[in-house]
């Protein structure tokens, strides 16, 4: 049963336009979603996070938004560069499970090319 | 401020042995979690400690696979009578205690083949 899922798996934008990665999510006790970025051989890297109680986040080129009634959640790269050529993975926790640190329910992943 | 370090980072086994991973947290990090991560999957929780106790092991299977985070030393994932199905990359992950956000920060990952 796939609790957060990223349905494309994925996706390619031209450098300097905007890169919008898509998250649903099911189980509706989830209350906290990360982005991390992975690169072949390498351990994922956090990029971004949000709690249940915003809507938006926002750190730079990285944005995340966070539609609760819908279960869904997107990162926004702008403008997207060569170098965020990667596999985006999407996660969702459930801090009431075992308290604030939780584990992570990861989605597939989307893989994302920006070409020059 | 050195990150969390995995090794070894390359692990061939034949069917039959035993695996061992070793994770040593970010500084000031009490808490590890264990990933693994099969071809073309996302990561699946295995199991999450804090130094001396297992706090959720919910994603670890029954049989051949334990995990320990002594009260010195890195945490350890080992895995006995290792199958061609246990092949995979396993992350380690770690984060602060309670109060902030739940970011954890991985580990460059043990890529385990079984022969």
């Amino acid at each position: 049963d796939q609790q957060v899922k990223q349905n494309s798996p994925s996706l390619s934008v031209q450098e300097g336009r905007i890169s919008i990665l898509n998250c649903d999510y099911t189980n509706s006790m989830f209350d906290y979603f990360l982005w991390y970025k992975k690169y072949p051989a390498e351990g994922p890297t956090f990029l971004i996070s949000i709690s249940s109680i915003k809507d938006k986040n926002e750190d730079g080129r990285f944005t995340v938004f966070l539609n609760k009634s819908a279960k869904h959640l997107s990162l926004h790269i702008v403008p997207s560069q060569p170098g965020d050529s990667a596999v985006y993975f999407c996660a969702a926790s459930d801090p009431q499970r075992t308290g604030a640190n939780s584990k992570l329910t990861f989605g597939k992943g989307i893989t994302l090319s920006v070409r020059p | 401020n050195a990150g969390v370090m995995q090794n070894p980072r390359h692990l061939v086994r034949r069917r039959g042995q035993e695996a061992r991973l070793r994770c040593s947290p970010m500084k000031g990090h009490s808490h590890v979690y264990w990933y693994r991560q099969l071809p073309e999957e996302g990561l699946k929780f295995m199991v999450y400690l804090q130094k001396e106790n297992i706090i959720d092991e919910s994603g670890m299977p029954k049989e051949r696979f334990s995990a320990e985070f002594p009260k010195e030393g890195p945490s350890i994932l080992r895995i006995q009578q290792v199958v061609r199905g246990d092949s995979a990359a396993y992350f380690c992950a770690s984060s602060p205690p309670a109060g902030g956000g739940n970011e954890q920060f991985f580990g460059p990952g043990t890529r385990l083949t079984v022969l």
